[in-house]
């Protein structure tokens, strides 16, 4: 199966600056690459996501960049607030087979952004 | 829009208890899925059903879990007996269209259920 990997770990950035947290994936069948932001005692809330038929997708100060022949996605976050801290999830998902929908998750990126 | 309604939000049993957890989805979304959140880690996949049939179960721990979504709506995912391990948050999203895809047709979760077992 579909095997994502998340980087870094944990990310602590200044107010202002920039975050940027990378992801690989194994299968090269996937095409759908959602991005999600989970605060403490809540569910993943979709920030933005990207089909494999497109390069680069921008909403405000959050941008998604995807490399097919590398297998690797990014999350930019430019001008970083407080309000930005939360834990980050990559995820990947095929549109075929028999794990059609099911999204394979990598394993967070506690990002903290000091006022 | 109301969003995927969870309960409860927290569950501490004994080992070898059994417990159940609710969820209703969005209206309208035909496809239900529960996951499993272990501390520190992402979201995996449980089961999966399209209307009231189960499409992808493989990952289920079939000796003791089981899940059922009656007349298509709402899901009780239920756990029989606990073990120390099933400590976890238990996720419920739903999507409007299978496979998911961007922006509205993506999934929504739920809060959550957060099981301890002691």
């Amino acid at each position: 199966g579909e095997n994502v990997e998340q980087h870094p770990s944990t990310l602590s950035v200044q107010e202002g600056d920039s975050a940027v947290i990378k992801c690989t994936y194994s299968d090269s069948a996937s095409n759908y690459f959602p991005w999600y932001k989970q605060e403490l005692g809540k569910g993943p809330q979709l920030i933005i996501d990207i089909r494999s038929n497109v390069g680069e997708k921008k909403d405000q100060r959050i941008a998604v960049t995807l490399n097919k022949t590398a297998k690797h996605f990014s999350l930019h976050i430019t001008e970083t607030q407080p309000e930005d801290s939360a834990v980050y999830f990559c995820a990947a998902s095929l549109d075929r087979g028999s794990t059609l929908g099911r999204l394979y998750f990598g394993r967070g990126t506690q990002l903290t952004v000091w006022p | 829009e109301a969003g995927v309604a969870q309960s409860p939000r927290y569950k501490i049993i004994e080992k070898r208890q059994s417990v159940a957890f609710w969820c209703n989805p969005i209206s309208g979304h035909a496809t239900l899925y529960w996951y499993q959140q272990i501390l520190g880690q992402g979201p995996k996949l449980l089961i999966q059903f399209q209307n009231n049939g189960v499409v992808d179960d493989s990952q289920l721990p079939k000796d003791r879990f089981s899940a059922e979504r009656l007349k298509g709506v709402d899901s009780t995912l239920k756990i029989q007996p606990a073990k120390l391990e099933d400590s976890a948050v238990y996720l419920c999203a739903s999507s409007l269209v299978n496979p998911p895809t961007e922006g509205n047709y993506g999934y929504t979760f739920g809060s959550g259920t957060r099981l301890t077992v002691v």
